[in-house]
């Protein structure tokens, strides 16, 4: 049974970097094809995707984010990581992660994250 | 960047109907695309994937069909169950793109 779960600080003021980790079952980013993803999703708005992880350790950003973000894994403990650099109120969010396997199939239940001063 | 322009942004229909979003993609994406449900307070769910095809255990009135840029998921006989927010998702190229998502109501 795939399951992810994503976890992070809940509250952070602007300025601070944000990290948030991913902690998956069912299923290892040691495996040719696997990735994993971080979207995320302002309250009553639409999706961004934000980057991704392969199992090879190859990785993408969005360039939106500039060089804000920074995503990582650690396969023998079956985790993922992302972290946003100088976060502002425009960060504010649910952020997901997500299992690429062919299709982004399964879905962590999702992790809110408010910044505020 | 690739645009995944979505439409309607909301719509409602009655029990029965039969219901179709799109989303029109501003360069080629072949069928790299897929369907999201998200229900309130929920993640994600994929629906359709590679633009026709059905995910594992979605309804069989669930369709996608391609004409174009134009991708479109239909609903043949709606059912109260499926009040959600639909979302389509290209995959073709980087950065990965949504669009901005359908509500969808039951009138």
């Amino acid at each position: 049974q795939v399951t992810l779960k994503e976890s992070g600080p809940g509250i952070l003021q602007p300025s601070q970097t944000l990290s948030l980790t991913c902690t998956f079952s069912g299923f290892s980013l040691s495996t040719y094809g696997m990735g994993v993803g971080w979207i995320r999703q302002p309250s009553g708005k639409g999706l961004e995707w934000l980057a991704n992880i392969w199992w090879d350790d190859d990785k993408y950003y969005n360039p939106s984010l500039k060089n804000r973000l920074t995503i990582s894994k650690d396969t023998s403990n079956n985790q993922a990581f992302l972290k946003i650099t100088n976060v502002d109120t425009a960060d504010t969010a649910t952020y997901y992660c997500a299992r690429i396997w062919e299709l982004v199939d399964y879905w962590g239940q999702g992790v809110m994250v408010t910044v505020s001063s | 960047d690739i645009q995944m322009t979505q439409s309607p942004s909301s719509m409602s229909a009655s029990l029965g109907d039969r219901v179709t979003i799109t989303c029109q993609a501003s360069q080629d994406i072949g069928n790299n695309l897929i369907w999201f449900q998200q229900k309130p307070g929920k993640s994600p769910r994929p629906m359709i994937y590679y633009a026709t095809n059905l995910a594992n255990g979605v309804p069989s009135r669930f369709s996608g069909s391609r004409s174009g840029s134009d991708y479109s998921l239909t609903i043949s006989s709606l059912e109260s169950e499926d009040m959600a927010d639909y979302h389509c998702l290209q995959y073709k190229q980087y950065p990965l793109t949504f669009g901005s998502g359908t509500k969808l109501e039951i009138k």
